[in-house]
């Protein structure tokens, strides 16, 4: 079974903090990575897409290491705003050809004044 | 009314009951998709639909039915659960399914099912 492995957390951090996210995931045929963000009972929003060679929007940064099969979230100045739950996703193929999307649990970030 | 909406947003129901979870989305999109989402869980995906045609069914039992009657609307029939299907219950759609692009998938607010 292909799998999505994050550190459920929580991680408290202050504001102005920067704070870290790791992901592994195990399928190595898998070509697209993303950062989603699901606050308390809401739904899961994209926040970032995850580039071959890193990316940056904002106080985000993402990194992708195939050779390794992990990708990293980087949030830097936290904000109080920024507290939520960070899923880490991960594209499948299916035998049939078409694109789905593989979840972690997720990382859950207390942002506190 | 913009983006993916579902309702109901909470549904409490017997297990003898019958009832259904409807989809809209209104951003054109080709493909929608369910998913279940238990505390301490990550997101399962349960039903794939491309243009109307259901293209994924990942092992879920029958006593949840799927039904796309057109690209806009999505809906999941429930019938006989059992409490440990007590969860929240999301719609997405995105742009396309086949696997040359991975697309951004936009999620509905959910609807909080309590199987009692």
């Amino acid at each position: 079974r292909k799998e999505v492995e994050q550190d459920p957390g929580p991680f408290n951090v202050p504001e102005g903090a920067t704070v870290a996210f790791n992901c592994t995931y195990s399928n190595s045929a898998s070509q697209s990575f993303f950062w989603y963000r699901q606050d308390c009972r809401k739904e899961p929003k994209l926040l970032m897409s995850v580039y071959s060679s890193g990316n940056e929007d904002g106080r985000f940064t993402a990194q992708l290491n195939r050779a390794s099969q992990y990708i990293s979230l980087l949030i830097r100045d936290s904000k109080l705003s920024d507290s939520a739950t960070y899923l880490c996703v991960v594209n499948e193929v299916t035998g049939s050809g078409y694109s789905t999307l593989t979840f972690g649990k997720g990382t859950m970030l207390l942002v506190s004044p | 009314e913009t983006g993916v909406t579902q309702t109901p947003r909470h549904l409490v129901m017997g297990m003898t009951n019958k009832k259904s979870l409807k989809c809209e989305q209104h951003l054109g999109h080709n493909a929608m998709y369910w998913y279940k989402q238990s505390a301490k869980k990550p997101l399962e995906l349960m039903f794939v639909y491309s243009l109307e045609e259901r293209v994924e069914n990942n092992s879920v039992p029958s006593r949840f039915s799927p039904e796309c009657p057109n690209s806009s609307h999505l809906f999941l029939h429930l019938h006989t659960l059992q409490p440990e299907d007590s969860a929240l219950y999301l719609c997405a759609s995105s742009q396309e399914v086949y696997a040359d692009t991975t697309y951004e998938q936009y999620f509905g607010p959910g609807t909080r099912l309590t199987v009692t």
